[in-house]
């Protein structure tokens, strides 16, 4: 059973829309994280969530992005107004309690046209 | 200045060659260090963690070397299985315990 399930696991979306992806952790989780993977390049940090709070982002996530549990459990980020250069891979990331290493979903591949 | 730098290769081997990666790594307060294995459209697996005494999970062997901020990935015996591009991943506590993601080196084992 995967730590955390992804959905949806593709979404087409018309620029200038809004967009929710969704990460569900199994329990016992310490950090949330959002990363991306533009197609041919490197992982790329966007945002860790430690005690219903942002820890830290990094210069991607700007205004444009949103965090939030809306319900306790449930883990989204929302990414505002999309433009063709947000296409890319979005992983969610969770670090258990106790452990160092992070688990990542499978993923949700958006594609902005 | 990148926080973590690998060859992105690409490596093509025999199987049963032996192959090793090298990595390093810009920040001296990093605290964890892993190998995480990425296959084509996938997300990141973690491969292994890597402790300062060096680490060996079958034919894996995984070293750091804090002084010169280096980490390596040695397979031996390759299989045509361990063909996917592996990431060299670093955590350091004071920058929030984000996850630092070298480019990844592309290994394909060739039959």
């Amino acid at each position: 059973e995967p730590e955390v399930t992804q959905t949806p696991s593709h979404q087409v979306t018309q620029m200038g829309q809004e967009v929710i992806l969704r990460c569900v952790p199994i329990s016992n989780h310490l950090y949330f994280y959002w990363y991306r993977q533009i197609l041919g390049q490197k992982v790329e940090f966007l945002v860790s969530f430690y005690n219903n709070e942002i820890s830290e982002k990094s210069e991607i996530f700007d205004d444009q992005f949103s965090v939030e549990r809306p319900d306790g459990s449930n883990f989204t980020l929302k990414i505002r107004s999309t433009k063709l250069e947000d296409s890319a891979m979005y992983f969610c990331a969770i670090e258990r309690v106790g452990d160092t290493e992070a688990f990542f979903g499978q993923g949700t591949r958006l594609t902005v046209v | 200045r990148k926080e973590v730098e690998q060859d992105p290769g690409p490596f093509n081997v025999p199987e049963g060659a032996t192959v090793a990666f090298n990595c390093t790594y810009s920040n001296s307060a990093s605290q964890s260090f892993f190998w995480y294995r990425q296959d084509c459209r996938k997300e990141p697996k973690l491969l292994m963690s890597v402790y300062s005494s060096g680490n060996e999970d079958g034919r894996f062997t995984a070293q750091l070397n804090r002084a010169s901020q280096y980490i390596s990935l040695l397979i031996r015996d390759s299989k045509l299985s361990d063909s996917a591009t592996y990431l060299c991943v670093v955590t350091s506590m004071n920058t929030g315990n984000q996850f630092y993601f070298g480019t990844g080196t592309s290994l394909t084992v060739i039959p």
